[in-house]
């Protein structure tokens, strides 16, 4: 059975960087998409971006100045660094897995997430 | 990119009928895919594809497209069936970026 389980800090002061890490277990890591997705209080989803195992990236352009992945294939683990955070950013940050054809790609498999809070 | 509409709201009596929509000009090149998600929980996955339901699913969920259009819908709706319900495609064939709709809240009455 998959299973990502992540971590990082989930208080960030306002200015500073953002890191959080996936690790995924029980599965192949090549073949996949592995995606970064926010949730603000209240709100629906929002896709940060992706990296594959190759480290190819994809990112929402809204964010996409700010935001960096990276992965490390000897360790099943992918990263986010997200820069110059702001309240407007607090969210709840999940990992998740993409499968994929050449008509449909889903989110398979999430992470628990993690509370971020940007506040001094 | 393209934007994901779904009605905020959907509301049901135990036992009954009933069905959701995602609108999106996206849909007309990649199937949606549907979450679940309940209060403090991460989301799941309940439709992909055509009509695909992951294991565990219960047949009572199912999916269907038409043009830029998504449906999902709940044949004997259940107590625990009451959630938010998102959709999600990629963005367009000519990008590899993901879009979620705003989400329906199912209330089962």
């Amino acid at each position: 059975q998959v299973q990502l389980r992540q971590w990082g800090a989930g208080l960030v002061k306002p200015s500073e960087t953002l890191s959080l890490t996936c690790a995924v277990y029980g599965g192949s890591f090549g073949g996949y998409y592995w995606n970064w997705i926010r949730q603000a209080p209240g709100k629906g989803p929002e896709w940060i971006g992706e990296i594959d195992d190759l480290g190819n990236t994809n990112k929402n352009p809204s964010l996409k100045s700010r935001v960096t992945m990276s992965v490390d294939t000897s360790k099943n683990q992918f990263s986010l660094k997200v820069t110059s955070m702001t309240a407007a950013d607090t969210a709840l940050y999940y990992c998740a897995r993409v499968e994929y054809s050449d008509t449909w790609h889903y989110f398979d498999y999430w992470g628990q997430g993690t509370l971020v809070t940007v506040s001094s | 990119s393209s934007e994901l509409t779904q009605d905020p709201v959907v509301s049901v009596a135990l036992g009954q009928t009933v069905s959701m929509t995602c609108q999106g000009d996206s849909l007309r090149g990649y199937f949606a895919s549907w979450y679940q998600q309940k209060p403090g929980q991460a989301p799941l996955l309940v439709i992909y594809g055509k009509n695909n339901r992951p294991s565990g699913i219960p047949d009572r969920f199912s999916g269907s497209n038409s043009g830029n259009t998504a449906s999902l819908t709940l044949t004997g709706a259940q107590a625990e069936d009451e959630a938010d319900y998102y959709c999600s495609s990629r963005g367009s064939r000519n990008d590899h970026l993901w879009v979620f709709g705003g989400g329906t809240k199912l209330t089962v009455l």
